[in-house]
């Protein structure tokens, strides 16, 4: 069955420190990707998605993320984390087949001073 | 351009209950998806509408049912709610035009609590 696996459901950083969320899929065709945002009380945010263009993608507040067909993982990276970026990731897939986004169960990220 | 706006935001019913959600998409946006979201299961797909017709329906019982009007609003009810059923109801719309690989973009949600 296809999925999308989060590891780590919490994670912690310093300050200024790299953030780094990880997200597998289980597909032998590379699917339509997505990262999206979540803060407490709020609806989803868009960071970023992976298109096929580009194997590295570039998103808002400073996150990237890297697609790596050979290892099915679309992980998600800021070089230095801030306060702000205190939130719920959750990483998304749509696969060719229908047009729902199947989301990894989250990954909530808490970044200490 | 104005975001996805959901109404009610905050709704408390009580168990055996109906109620119904709206959901106003990104002016220009003509398909509308549906997710629950809760702790235990995290956010699941209900349905989703372009040009209203269903056009993909998630696994959820025939108490949950939705509807899209001409101008790409969006309604859902829930009959005979059940406990179960308090959770943020998210409702997304996309253009609708790219196939797949179209980008939904959420609202706020709507927080149904059962009592």
């Amino acid at each position: 069955a296809q999925s999308v696996t989060q590891l780590g459901s919490h994670v912690s950083v310093s300050e200024g420190a790299l953030v780094l969320l990880r997200c597998n899929y289980s597909s032998s065709v590379p699917p339509y990707l997505f990262w999206y945002v979540q803060y407490p009380n709020q609806g989803l945010q868009l960071l970023l998605k992976y298109t096929s263009a580009a194997t590295l993608v570039k998103g808002i507040n400073g996150f990237e993320a890297e697609f790596k067909k050979s290892e099915t993982s679309f992980h998600l990276t800021k070089p230095s984390a801030h306060m702000s970026d205190a939130a719920e990731y959750f990483c998304a897939v749509k696969w060719n087949s229908g047009y729902a986004l199947n989301f990894g169960k989250g990954t909530s990220l808490l970044v200490t001073p | 351009k104005a975001g996805v706006t959901q109404t009610p935001r905050y709704l408390i019913k009580t168990r055996g209950q109906q109620v119904t959600l709206s959901c106003s998409p990104i002016s220009g946006h003509r398909s509308v998806s549906w997710y629950q979201q809760t702790p235990g299961q995290g956010l699941q797909f209900l349905f989703e509408y372009f040009s209203e017709t269903q056009r993909n329906k998630g696994n959820f019982p025939g108490r949950f049912s939705g509807r899209q009007f001409s101008n790409s609003r969006s309604e859902m009810n829930v009959s005979t709610l059940e406990l179960g059923d308090s959770a943020l109801y998210l409702c997304a719309s996309s253009p609708g035009t790219s196939g797949v690989g179209d980008t939904q973009y959420f609202g706020p949600g709507t927080r149904l609590t059962v009592l």
